[in-house]
């Protein structure tokens, strides 16, 4: 079992639609979670950290629920701009403080 | 942008060559990383480093070794290539390595072994 799961998708949505993505994560001990964008061909940049309480950022929502051990992302009124891979990512914590990713959600917003 | 420099940006290198990649950061951050990207896995941690000198494995670090001897240079060697080790390498950088630091990641190299 991968410690972090993500659907690869890709996720086809027109644009102005909402879309949502879940990840799931097997360390019940994990200490905190980010989501990370990464266009094609370059580098991964940090979306939004993820909190208990839930957290928003313009059109992006992140929610945390520990008890299940999931997290998502839901994007409102997607715009072609947001065609990319949305990786997971959960801190483990302890020594050297691993990160581990998950693969990835491709997602594709067409005109 | 972070400024996060990786050279070469694309390598092609044939099986039992040794190979060193290099990251560059202008940041002063203490922690680097470097990574690898596979189609259908999630980043996996090769080696890390969190200081001069200071280096310690990650999750896939067989056949890979590393050197910091200044605080924005972190080099990756791949000692004798093999074909599995095709893929994107990147580089990270983090200021001190706390759980909820961020990481910031240089433009990737892209490494054939034929």
């Amino acid at each position: 079992r991968k410690e972090v799961e993500q659907d690869p998708g890709p996720f086809n949505v027109p644009e102005g639609a909402t879309v949502a993505f879940n990840c799931t994560y097997s360390n019940s001990a994990s200490q905190s979670f980010f989501w990370y964008r990464q266009d094609c061909r370059k580098e991964p940049k940090l979306l939004m950290s993820v909190y208990s309480s839930g957290n928003e950022d313009g059109r992006f929502t992140a929610q945390l629920n520990r008890a299940s051990q999931y997290i998502s992302l839901l994007i409102r009124d997607s715009k072609l701009s947001d065609s990319a891979t949305y990786l997971c990512v959960v801190n483990e914590g302890g020594y050297g403080n691993k990160l581990v990713f998950g693969a990835g959600t491709i997602l594709r917003v067409k005109s | 942008d972070a400024g996060i420099t990786q050279s070469p940006r694309h390598k092609v290198t044939e099986t039992g060559t040794p190979v060193t990649l290099r990251c560059h950061q202008t940041e002063n951050h203490r922690y680097m990383y470097w990574y690898r990207q596979d189609p259908g896995h999630g980043l996996r941690l090769i080696h890390y480093s969190y200081g001069v000198k200071d280096t310690d494995k990650g999750e896939v670090s067989d056949g890979y070794s590393v050197s910091r001897s200044k605080t924005e240079d972190f080099l990756l060697t791949l000692e004798s290539a093999t074909s599995s080790q095709t893929s994107v390498y990147f580089c990270a950088i983090s200021e001190s390595g706390g759980i909820n630091e961020k990481l910031f990641f240089g433009s990737g190299t892209q490494l054939s072994v034929l």
